[in-house]
């Protein structure tokens, strides 16, 4: 059964410490691998997109990398404005485009 | 450049009842899905239509169903309320076979 798991569930940073989020992911015809922010009361952002294991891409204080079995997304000396619900999706192709999501990890940063 | 609107913001129904919520793709894309998401969970794949025909469908019920319209906008329609049918209402549109897909912030459904 295709599915995506992120941890930790909930995160709280102090501004400036750097740490990583992770999305494991199992599913077949694996077509793309996708990183969303969400702020409360709002749908969901788009931060990037990652199609190959070994692959990375960079935005501001965010880095996401991907293996063949989960993606990181590392955060670099945060700041309170990063404060969201990070969330990961998988995109698979099983006769038509079908995107999955975790269920997120809600990030604290505190000044 | 508008992005993805969806309409109402908030409803508010009783059991049994039914709901239409509508939505309009960012300019110049031409397929529209709909996600269902509870509070602190992710979105979960309602169903998907591109020219006009429903393409992939989640695990939902029948009594959810959906329609596109030739200007690629698109409704869904929720039968037969119930109190777990609670939830924000996403519209993602994108491109076929180009992503990502693109949200609107969402209906917010109670029903009571």
């Amino acid at each position: 059964e295709d599915q995506v798991t992120q941890s930790p569930e909930a995160l709280r940073l102090q501004e400036g410490e750097s740490s990583s989020l992770n999305c494991s992911y199992t599913v077949s015809g694996l077509r793309g691998l996708f990183w969303y922010r969400q702020d409360p009361g709002k749908g969901p952002e788009f931060l990037f997109t990652l199609y190959s294991a070994g692959e990375e891409k960079e935005k501001e204080r965010l880095k996401a990398t991907l293996t063949k079995k989960e993606s990181f997304l590392h955060i670099t000396a945060p700041k309170p404005e990063d404060s969201a619900t990070y969330l990961c999706a998988v995109q698979a192709f099983t006769g038509g485009f079908k995107t999955i999501f975790g269920a997120g990890t809600r990030l604290f940063v505190k000044a | 450049d508008a992005g993805v609107t969806q309409s109402p913001t908030h409803l508010i129904k009783t059991r049994g009842q039914q709901v239409t919520l509508r939505c309009s793709p960012k300019s110049g894309h031409d397929t529209v899905s709909w996600y269902q998401q509870a509070l602190g969970q992710g979105p979960q794949f309602i169903f998907q239509y591109y020219e006009e025909e429903e393409r992939q469908r989640g695990n939902f019920p029948d009594r959810f169903s959906g329609h596109q319209f030739p200007n690629y906008s698109s409704e869904l329609n929720v039968n037969a309320l119930l109190l777990g049918d609670s939830a924000l209402y996403l519209c993602a549109s994108s491109k076929q076979g180009d992503q990502p897909q693109h949200f609107g912030d969402g209906t917010r459904l109670s029903i009571l």
